[in-house]
């Protein structure tokens, strides 16, 4: 086990609600990233945070949005869900610094179905 | 833009027997190459990485990859398969524009059969 946790394990929401999932951070860790994979796909970058800070984004629209905090923990957040919002969400940290660049560790992710 | 292609949706190999998971890359400059595994409702497991050096690389379980430059590839192999090593597996490589962001391959599904 990575270390990285995620809450809730799995997700039921309806068409045009919001939902927020939480990760927990490898222990030393100073950056989070989120990723989304869809059924049958390779994970795709939403965004990542490094110091609390959004440090990079991927091709998700603004209602994808994010928080992390001082102990580094972190959230997503999606405002008015869509079907194709469906998938499972990872949360990977890492230790970002001196220009060097570390391994990604995931979480077990957090399945989200929206009806 | 960068980015990988895992050109097998599945490779079928029996216990015992040696296994390749391929995995071609495009990229501007030196890449810097992963590979990770999924199994069943789990998140990903890292496997082994490429930065720099020598082109094989050793990682866990006993899998290593073979950087080739030449042929922008990045193959996964283990000399003897077991059947827990069937799940699904996943290349990817950091985007240089984003030193961050992972950019990953669609996935091999990987069956090892008794």
């Amino acid at each position: 086990e990575t270390g990285v946790t995620q809450s809730p394990t799995h997700l039921i929401k309806t068409r045009g609600q919001q939902v927020t999932l939480r990760c927990s951070s490898q222990s030393g860790h100073n950056t989070v990233s989120w990723y989304q994979q869809a059924l049958g796909q390779g994970p795709q970058f939403i965004f990542q945070y490094y110091r609390e800070e959004e440090n990079g984004r991927g091709n998700f629209p603004p209602r994808f949005s994010g928080l992390q905090f001082p102990n580094y923990s972190s959230e997503l957040n999606v405002n008015a869900l869509e079907l194709d919002d469906s998938a499972l969400y990872l949360c990977a940290s890492s230790l970002v610094g001196s220009g060097s660049f570390y391994e990604q560790y995931f979480g077990p992710g957090t399945r989200l179905t929206v009806t | 833009a960068q980015s990988v292609a895992q050109p097998e949706d599945q490779v079928n190999v029996a216990e015992g027997n040696p296994l390749t998971v391929k995995c071609t890359y495009s990229v501007s400059g030196n890449p810097y190459l992963f590979w990770y595994v999924q199994y069943p409702n789990r998140g990903l497991q890292f496997l082994l990485k490429y930065i720099t050096g020598d082109n094989l690389v050793k990682g866990s379980y006993g899998f290593e990859a073979e950087f080739n430059k030449s042929q922008t590839s990045f193959h996964l192999k283990k000399p003897s398969a077991l059947v827990s090593d069937s799940a699904l597996y996943f290349c990817a490589v950091r985007d240089v524009d984003s030193s961050y962001k992972l950019i990953f391959g669609s996935g091999t599904r990987l069956l090892v059969r008794p």
